[in-house]
């Protein structure tokens, strides 16, 4: 039983475009929350997080909003340019600090 | 500033047999995670290692074993392989309390015939 899903297996997006990434949750304990991104061939790389204490994190052309009553977070890239291509994981965390991965959505950003 | 490595990048094995991968964390932190990727899937958290010591354990059988060694290197040991064992073994580094965002490494693709 997935504890996070990410619902789209895949998102294609012109550049430029505005990429929305969804995520939902269903352990209302998680409290610290997070998005990674994986190139081929690569390890996952940390991108953006949030606390449950907040409702929007923002880092440059990344905003991670985060709806507890609907447990639903997502992930907005704006503009989205074609290196952003890429699988994108949402991660929850608990307080004992163990993260819980999603099935990963790929992005595809087309010229 | 060296970051996660993993060795090694690929590895074949046949059923029944143990393996060991092997991990230097990024220059500075002291918590190692190991994880488990198999194909479609998100990484699924095997344990994590702190101070030498186990501090956290996924749901995997005690076929899975690891060590951590004083300069915060770690081992991942798998004996008694299974076909179902195939898959991208990723480590995952942390400093302490921070443990939240990791550094992964590239992983050892492990096939298991």
């Amino acid at each position: 039983d997935q504890q996070v899903k990410q619902n789209s297996p895949s998102l294609s997006v012109q550049e430029g475009r505005i990429s929305i990434l969804n995520c939902d949750y269903t352990n209302s304990m998680f409290d610290y929350f997070l998005w990674y991104k994986k190139y081929p061939a690569e390890g996952p790389t940390f991108l953006i997080s949030i606390s449950s204490i907040k409702d929007k994190n923002e880092d440059g052309r990344f905003t991670v909003f985060l709806n507890k009553s609907a447990k639903h977070l997502s992930l907005h890239i704006v503009p989205s340019q074609p290196g952003d291509s890429a699988v994108y994981f949402c991660v929850n965390a608990g307080n004992n600090r163990k993260l819980i991965w999603g099935l990963g959505t790929s992005l595809a950003v087309n010229p | 500033d060296a970051g996660v490595t993993q060795s090694p990048t690929h590895l074949i094995k046949t059923r029944g047999q143990q393996v060991t991968l092997r991990c230097s964390p990024k220059s500075g932190h002291d918590t190692v995670s190991w994880y488990q990727q198999a194909l479609g899937q998100g990484p699924q958290f095997i344990f994590q290692y702190y101070e030498e010591e186990e501090r956290q354990r996924g749901n995997f059988p005690d076929r899975f074993s690891g060590h951590q060694f004083p300069n915060y290197s770690s081992e991942l040991n798998v004996n008694a392989l299974l076909l179902g064992d195939s898959a991208l073994y990723l480590c995952a580094s942390s400093l302490g309390d921070r443990s939240y965002e990791q550094y992964f490494g590239p992983g050892t693709r492990l096939t298991v015939t």
